[in-house]
């Protein structure tokens, strides 16, 4: 049972473009939303992250938008570079942000230069 | 200098072996995660740990037991290793303080088994 789904499975890009990676959950209970960065060979590591009484959360050239309502929450990453090449995951947990992180699938990012 | 060390970084054994692996960490968080990854299904939550007596199952624990033997040690034990266990296996460390505490990860153990 998978509670939060992830798309795209991959995505390519040009430098300076917009990646968009969707991310839906079904668990109302949820209450916090990370995003998390991996390079091959080393373990993901915090991007940003939300809380559900915010719709959107910017830091840098990376953004968070949530939607409650329709349980999705979305990252961005303006000005795509080549060194965001990575694998991107989303994540929920409740009862508190460092309890059980569920993950979703992962999308394989590709910035060309 | 790592804050989260997972040993070995890569193991190759034969089904039915006992394997160990370990986890350390110098973060000096209470509560501490075994994941593992496969691909196109992200990471899993096999067991966590929220102080040294408490131990809890997660998603996907059969097959696994851990040992929490210290605050900063963390092991993962497979005690009669099958293939389908083979995986990216990661440890992860948290702090239990109010608001957001992230889980941080070590470099993962990759683990085949034959």
């Amino acid at each position: 049972q998978q509670q939060v789904k992830q798309s795209p499975q991959s995505l390519i890009v040009q430098k300076g473009g917009i990646s968009i990676i969707n991310c839906a959950y079904e668990n109302t209970a949820f209450d916090y939303f990370p995003w998390y960065q991996q390079f091959p060979g080393k373990g993901p590591a915090l991007l940003i992250a939300i809380r559900p009484d915010v719709s959107e959360k910017k830091e840098g050239r990376f953004t968070i938008s949530f939607n409650k309502s329709a349980k999705q929450f979305s990252l961005h990453i303006m000005d795509s570079q080549p060194g965001d090449s990575a694998t991107y995951f989303c994540a929920a947990s409740m009862g508190g942000s460092a309890r059980q992180l569920t993950f979703g699938s992962g999308t394989q990012l590709t910035v060309l230069p | 200098d790592a804050d989260v060390t997972q040993t070995p970084r890569n193991r190759i054994t034969k089904t039915g072996k006992r394997i160990m692996l370990e986890c350390s960490q110098t973060k000096g968080h209470d509560r501490m995660y075994w994941y593992r990854q496969d691909p196109g299904l992200g990471l899993r939550l096999i067991y966590y740990s929220f102080d040294v007596k408490d131990i809890n199952k997660g998603e996907i624990s059969d097959g696994y037991s851990v040992s929490r033997q210290a605050q900063a040690k963390f092991s993962l034990s497979l005690e009669s290793a099958i293939p389908n266990q083979t995986a990216l296996y990661f440890c992860a460390t948290s702090g239990s303080g109010t608001g957001m505490q992230p889980q941080h990860f070590g470099d993962g153990t990759r683990l085949s088994i034959l």
